[in-house]
Parts: structure tokens; sequence; C-alpha cells
């Protein structure tokens, strides 16, 4: 099976740089994804790694390291409207290509 | 271009009675997916289908069924509602079997159970 662990909640200011942890134990790995959901949204995707290192995709950036079973998700520049819920997840690659979601970062942006 | 389209968007039932949510897709993806999101926790597998015809079990299965006889819809199904399944429901699709690329989610149904 799979598990993943995030820290349920999260308090930043405006402009700041906030990271989003995640560890997970799993019985097939092949990526990690992060998905953001605002309140009453549906979640959208936002980064993916299958290998080790940092993925930037503009303020966005990700990182895993597989020996560690470990990632996170970099967020610059926070702006208001980041303020949401944040869920890594990983894909087994079985049959289906099913992801596991972790239970999500609610990330709050302060003034 | 509408992608995934879910119907209704809200719904309240008594216990016991039955429904069915609808996932239609324009996208022509393989891969559809039906997961349920509780308050506090991420989204969870309900079925999966990987093509026309096709499903599978996932995390929590019971208490719904699935059908796909068309690519482009997908069907969960919920024959004797219970409050346990009080929750928001979401439908995603993938393109296939690659790796990299991402879901796409509806915007989910909110359902309330009596």
């Amino acid at each position: 099976g799979q598990s993943l662990e995030q820290p349920s909640e999260v308090t930043a200011v405006e402009g700041a740089i906030v990271q989003i942890n995640c560890t997970y134990q799993t019985s097939g790995f092949y990526g990690l994804s992060w998905y953001q959901q605002h309140d009453g949204g549906a979640p959208t995707f936002l980064s993916y790694n299958a290998l080790d290192g940092l993925e930037e995709t503009g303020r966005f950036s990700s990182f895993l390291s597989r020996s560690d079973s470990y990632g996170y998700l970099l967020l610059q520049e926070l702006q208001m409207k980041d303020s949401a819920s944040y869920f890594c997840a990983v894909r087994d690659g079985g049959g289906g290509n099913k992801l596991t979601f972790g239970t999500g970062t609610q990330l709050k942006v302060e003034l | 271009n509408a992608g995934v389209t879910q119907t209704p968007k809200f719904r309240v039932l008594k216990t016991g009675q039955s429904m069915t949510l609808l996932c239609a897709q324009d996208m022509n993806h393989e891969y559809m997916y039906w997961y349920r999101q509780d308050p506090g926790m991420g989204l969870r597998l309900i079925h999966y289908s990987v093509g026309e015809g096709t499903t599978a079990k996932g995390e929590v299965p019971d208490g719904y069924n699935v059908s796909r006889l068309k690519k482009q819809n997908f069907l969960l199904g919920l024959e004797s509602a219970a409050p346990s399944q009080t929750s928001v429901y979401f439908c995603a699709t993938l393109t296939g079997p690659r790796s990299n690329q991402p879901q796409h989610f509806g915007d989910g149904t909110r359902l309330s159970i009596l």
C-alpha cells in the first residue's frame, strides 16, 4: 500500500517563500505529483517529479529525493491567491496508473 | 471544449435511495477515475477504468458500482445510499498509460445523505 505524510497547515506572509514537505511509504513508486485545490474547487495539477532533483515552473518548484522517500513543493513570491490546499500524490505506475494522495496542506497567506 | 463535466453538482438524498453520478469528458482520454474527498482528507480512489467496457476497484469501492459503456462517460452508482457516503465526489481523466501526464479533474459533485 501507499501512505503519504504532509503538514496539515502552513501560514506565511505575502511575498515570502514557503516549503511544503511530503514523505511517503509506498510499495511501488513512479513519481510524485503536486496538486492545488482552492476551497470548493477542483484539484489542479502543479508539478511532477519522476527523477531526483528540482523541477521549476514559474513561482513553483518541486523537489524529489527517492532515496529519502521525500519531496517538497516550494512556492516563491507568495500571493494571496496562493491560499489553498496542496496535495502530494504518488503514482504507482501499475494497472490504471493510479494516484494515492496525501491528506493535504492548507496554506494561508497573510498580508 | 468542456473538459471534464460532472452532473449533478449538488444532490441531497435520503438513506436508502439510489442515484447515479455522471462524468463526461471530451478529451478522448482512455483512463477515468472516481474519487471521494472528505473534510481534512485527501482524495481516495473509489473505482477506475482503463478503457471502454473496463472497470476496476480502487481503495474504497464498497457501496459503489461503476460502468463505462462509452469511452466518454464514466458513471458512479450508489444503490442504497448511506450517511457515510456524504462526501464530495470528483471524476478525473488521464490520457493513457504514460506516467508523466497529469490527471484532469471535474468540478465535483457535492452529495449529502440524510
